[in-house]
């Protein structure tokens, strides 16, 4: 079955980088992109960007842009998101989520999430 | 920037209708989806390309969207149903963009 794993809770201080990982299976890893979305407290869904399988194409919501990098390892089918220059502001859930490569993006899977905590 | 108005919340009793509205500038010219999120879970795929729905969603979700509005109705509403509902689209100036989210209660 279609499978997205993200790692595990960070906690950073203000100012400083966090890099999650999302580790895909269950599926052709070329058939789909993968997108990142987050979630502040109490608060509605967010979306980061997009990357191609391959890691060749990214577009970033222009709020993060210079912020946000997305990369690919396609040996291990994960992707990363690296966001930097913390504040407190960027403390939320994050998730990965896969769309179709064809057509209008939704999201049929989504990772389990990860906790993103900044604080000084 | 492209934005979705939905309602904040809905309130419903056990076996009605409910019916969730996202509005948009010229939403009809683009498919709309939507997501059911519960407390503590990652959203979930509801209705896609406005009316689809996935397999293992019951055919009490339905979908509609046209001219400004995109709409979502539950029928037979049960307690299971209640969540958080966000629509979403994609833009080609903004890219995806989620509506602020419905909260549904079941009463």
């Amino acid at each position: 079955q279609v499978q997205l794993v993200q790692s595990g809770a960070e906690v950073k201080k203000p100012g400083a980088s966090v890099k999650i990982s999302c580790k895909t299976s269950g599926y052709t890893f070329t058939s789909y992109y993968l997108h990142w979305v987050r979630q502040a407290p109490g608060q509605g869904l967010d979306w980061l960007g997009i990357i191609n399988p391959s890691g060749e194409f990214t577009v970033y919501a222009e709020k993060f842009q210079g912020r946000v990098a997305m990369t690919t390892d396609t040996s291990t089918r994960t992707i990363y998101m690296e966001l930097s220059s913390l504040r407190s502001e960027d403390t939320a859930v994050y998730y990965c989520a896969r769309a179709p490569l064809v057509g209008d993006p939704y999201f049929d899977h989504w990772g389990q999430g990860t906790v993103v905590t900044v604080s000084s | 920037s492209y934005e979705l108005t939905q309602p904040p919340s809905l309130s419903v009793t056990p076996g009605q209708t409910a019916t969730i509205s996202c509005s948009g500038d010229k939403l009809g010219d683009q498919y709309a989806s939507w997501y059911q999120q519960k407390p503590g879970q990652s959203p979930i795929l509801v209705i896609y390309q406005d009316a689809k729905r996935p397999s293992g969603i019951p055919d009490r979700f339905s979908g509609s969207n046209s001219g400004s509005t995109a709409t979502l109705t539950i029928s037979g509403i049960q307690p299971m149903d209640e969540a958080d509902y966000y629509c979403q689209v994609w833009d080609t100036s903004t890219a995806v963009v989620f509506g602020g989210g419905t909260k549904l209660t079941v009463v």
